[in-house]
């Protein structure tokens, strides 16, 4: 199977809080990712954490990583229609190489 | 303002034809890398370049080119060979990555949607 997995679709209220998860199967990486992209754009970095952590929080956004499931999260808070978009998780292998999750669609419902 | 700039957005090939994408970076750094992103999939490397006359292949680098004369510009061509070029393509570029302050960040350009008729 794929070595990152993401859901592919999300539906949340919006003023409710988006939760978008993550599972991988190989823990030796640096840095986790969170990226997100918005329809015919390239990719912007949201957020990332570093494998020694638990959890990061930056305004609306916090990640949470349980190295011992393989398992990252990313929440937004007050989810708004601006934050309709895909979100990719990816792991670092090397300097240069990234895995990529498939991407998660969030839908914003008023 | 410093970015990554690609060219065209959009591009329309007839089979058998061979077309470059262009990829311009005015953020001094050394490594890029081209991805191919499909409905449902995660992004696909397909080249990328570390330095300057240096690039290695990805993990789907079959009917492409690229080249890295500059440490600016990492160009690919879609070649005839490949067998089903109609995709969003994306370049990418970072620091070194040498450094423990870095972080790998990626910088993306906003993408080349190509069509094969």
């Amino acid at each position: 199977g794929e070595d990152v997995e993401q859901s592919l679709f999300l539906s949340v209220r919006e003023g409710d809080s988006s939760v978008i998860n993550c599972t991988y199967t190989d823990s030796s990486s640096t840095y986790l990712y969170w990226y997100k992209q918005e329809p015919g754009a390239g990719l912007q970095l949201l957020t990332y954490i570093f494998s020694n952590m638990d959890m990061k929080q930056d305004q609306r956004l916090t990640v949470l990583l349980n190295k011992k499931d393989k398992h990252l999260s990313l929440r937004i808070a007050d989810t708004q229609t601006g934050d309709s978009a895909i979100y990719f998780c990816a792991r670092a292998v090397s300097n240069y190489q990234l895995i990529w999750g498939a991407g998660t669609k969030l839908i914003i419902k008023p | 303002d410093g970015g990554i700039t690609q060219s065209p957005k959009y591009l329309f090939r007839k089979e058998g034809q061979n077309v470059t994408l262009s990829c311009e970076q005015n953020l001094n750094h050394d490594a890029m890398y081209w991805y191919r992103q499909d409905p449902g999939q995660g992004l696909r490397l397909i080249y990328y370049s570390q330095i300057v006359n240096d690039f290695q292949k990805g993990d789907i680098a079959e009917g492409y080119s690229v080249s890295r004369e500059k440490k600016e510009s990492f160009p690919l061509t879609v070649t005839s060979a490949q067998k089903n070029p109609t995709a969003f393509y994306l370049c990418a570029s970072t620091r070194s990555g040498r450094e423990q302050t870095d972080t790998g960040e990626l910088f993306f350009g906003e993408g080349s949607r190509l069509t094969v008729l």
